[in-house]
C-alpha cells in the first residue's frame, strides 16, 4: 500500500536559519506530490506541488521543494525562517494510476524560536 | 482567505445528539470533499463529491452522512457519535471533477467536534 512518511514529528528553528522538512513516499509510479501548511486554527494551504518537469519546485512564502526519486524524497526547504513559518506541514502523494487517493503524511510541527 | 468556509467552527455533542457541519465554496468548483483530522494521526479522506454526486466513499460509518444539495453546499450529518469522533473536520474543494489526481484543493479551516 502507498504511504507516506514524514519522520520528525516536530522540528524547531531559530527565526533566519534555514529549515528542511523531510517527507518519504512509498509508491511504484511517478507520483503527484504536494506539501501543504496549517496554520492554528486554519485549514490546509498548498504550498507548492511536483507533477513532472524540473525535479526542483518553487512555491509559496519563499518555499521550495526537490524531488528526488534515487531516494522516494520530496524534501521541502527554505533558506530563511521567519516567526510567521510557525505552522504544521504535510507532505501528499496523490496516485496517478486514473483512481483519486490523496494520503497525507502524518505531520511536521514546525516551532520558530527568536 | 480561501474561499471555503465552513461552520461552525467548533461544536460539543452528546453522543445521542444529532448534528449537521456545513461547508460553502465560493469558487465556483466542481468537487467537494470532507476530510478527518485528528491528533497525531494523517488527514483522512472520507467522501468526495463531483458535481454532487457521490464519487468516493472510503468506508465510513453510516453515523457519518453526507449530503452536497448544489456544487457549492457540502453538509456533513452526524448522528449517534462516538467519543473516538472527536477530531478536526475539514472540507474541501477543487475545480475539476474530483476524480483527476492533478487537481489542487482548497481547504475551508474546519469543525472542531467534541463528543462527549
Amino acid at each position: 500500500a502507498q504511504s507516506v512518511t514524514q519522520p520528525d514529528i516536530h522540528i524547531t528553528v531559530s527565526e533566519g536559519a534555514s529549515l528542511e522538512l523531510r517527507c518519504n513516499y512509498s509508491y511504484g509510479a511517478t507520483p503527484y506530490l504536494f506539501w501543504y501548511v496549517q496554520s492554528p486554527g486554519q485549514g490546509l494551504q498548498l504550498l507548492l506541488k511536483y507533477f513532472s518537469g524540473d525535479t526542483l519546485v518553487q512555491g509559496i512564502k519563499g518555499f521550495e521543494a526537490e524531488f528526488k526519486r534515487s531516494q522516494s524524497s520530496f524534501n521541502l526547504r527554505k533558506p530563511s525562517v521567519h516567526w510567521s513559518d510557525a505552522a504544521e506541514y504535510f507532505c501528499a502523494v496523490v496516485q496517478n494510476t486514473g483512481g483519486f487517493k490523496t494520503i497525507f503524511g502524518a505531520g511536521t510541527r514546525l516551532f520558530v524560536k527568536a | 482567505e480561501t474561499g471555503v468556509t465552513q461552520t461552525p467552527r467548533h461544536l460539543v455533542m452528546g453522543m445521542t445528539n444529532k448534528k449537521s457541519l456545513k461547508c460553502e465554496q465560493h469558487l465556483g468548483h466542481n468537487a467537494m470533499y470532507w476530510y478527518k483530522q485528528s491528533a497525531k494521526k494523517p488527514l483522512e479522506l472520507m467522501f468526495v463529491y463531483s458535481l454532487e454526486e457521490r464519487v468516493e466513499n472510503n468506508s465510513v460509518p453510516s453515523r457519518f452522512s453526507p449530503e452536497c444539495p448544489n456544487s457549492s453546499h457540502l453538509f456533513l450529518h452526524l448522528h449517534t457519535l462516538q467519543p473516538e469522533d472527536s477530531a478536526l473536520y475539514l472540507c474541501a474543494s477543487s475545480q475539476g471533477n474530483g476524480v483527476a489526481s492533478t487537481d489542487t484543493q482548497y481547504f475551508g479551516p474546519g469543525t472542531r467536534l467534541t463528543v462527549l
